[in-house]
């Protein structure tokens, strides 16, 4: 199965500031996606990361507040901008392999605004 | 358009059965299953796809209507670690993207 490492585990961090996290799979995958998921909630979609070129953003989500990456097959970040205490939640990365087979998850990030 | 799941939690002594319901305002083409423990990553349980019903563990099975839109997990004889949110998340857009439901919270006491 899928060895996905997302980096960091927890944060906390400063109103205003930014935070990038990391999600590295051990091989290459067809689709990447980022979610936000806040306590006791269901899952929510960010963002389709796409290899090379701009992500695909859901309704409510922007570039300007949710910057993504993805340089190759295995790597893709997700920058969390100018955060207030609103974007306090849990993010999580997940991946395909073939599109429409299982997604796999990263254990995800517990962020946290002051 | 988010699919509803129903019931919203549900408490059960260890050898019961369970049954999670999900349904949605769109038509659907296919539906995944995942279970969530409490404080870990979701994990993948099974797909159905249309007009086929998937068993995709030992005591967890599915079924799924495409004509009624809904999609249900059955949980026999019940096992402690069956314990988690359930979620159902079936593809509702672009490149397979899945739109997660409610979410079913099972609790399995000794």
């Amino acid at each position: 199965s899928a060895v996905i490492s997302q980096k960091p585990s927890r944060d906390i961090c400063q109103r205003g500031t930014s935070l990038t996290i990391q999600c590295q799979v051990d091989s290459q995958v067809t689709m990447m996606f980022w979610y936000r998921q806040q306590p006791g909630q269901s899952l929510t979609l960010i963002a389709t990361a796409n290899q090379g070129s701009e992500a695909t953003y859901e309704s409510g989500f922007v570039i300007d507040k949710f910057p993504i990456s993805r340089p190759n097959l295995t790597f893709s970040t997700l920058t969390v901008s100018n955060m207030s205490p609103e974007d306090s939640s849990i993010y999580l990365c997940s991946v395909e392999y073939i599109i429409g087979q299982p997604q796999h998850f990263g254990d995800g990030t517990r962020l946290s605004i002051l | 358009q988010q699919p509803v799941q129903s019931p919203q939690a549900v408490i059960l002594r260890e050898g019961e059965d369970a049954v999670i319901n999900c349904s949605s305002s769109k038509a659907l083409y296919s539906v995944h299953w995942y279970r969530q423990k409490h404080g870990e990553a979701p994990v993948f349980l099974m797909i159905l796809l249309k007009g086929g019903e998937q068993k995709g563990h030992d005591k967890i099975s599915a079924s799924f209507n495409e004509k009624k839109q809904q999609s249900s997990l059955y949980l026999t004889a019940s096992q402690l670690s069956y314990s988690g949110t359930y979620f159902c998340g079936p593809p509702m857009g672009g490149n397979e993207k899945l739109t997660f439901g409610t979410g079913t919270r099972l609790t399995i006491i000794p």
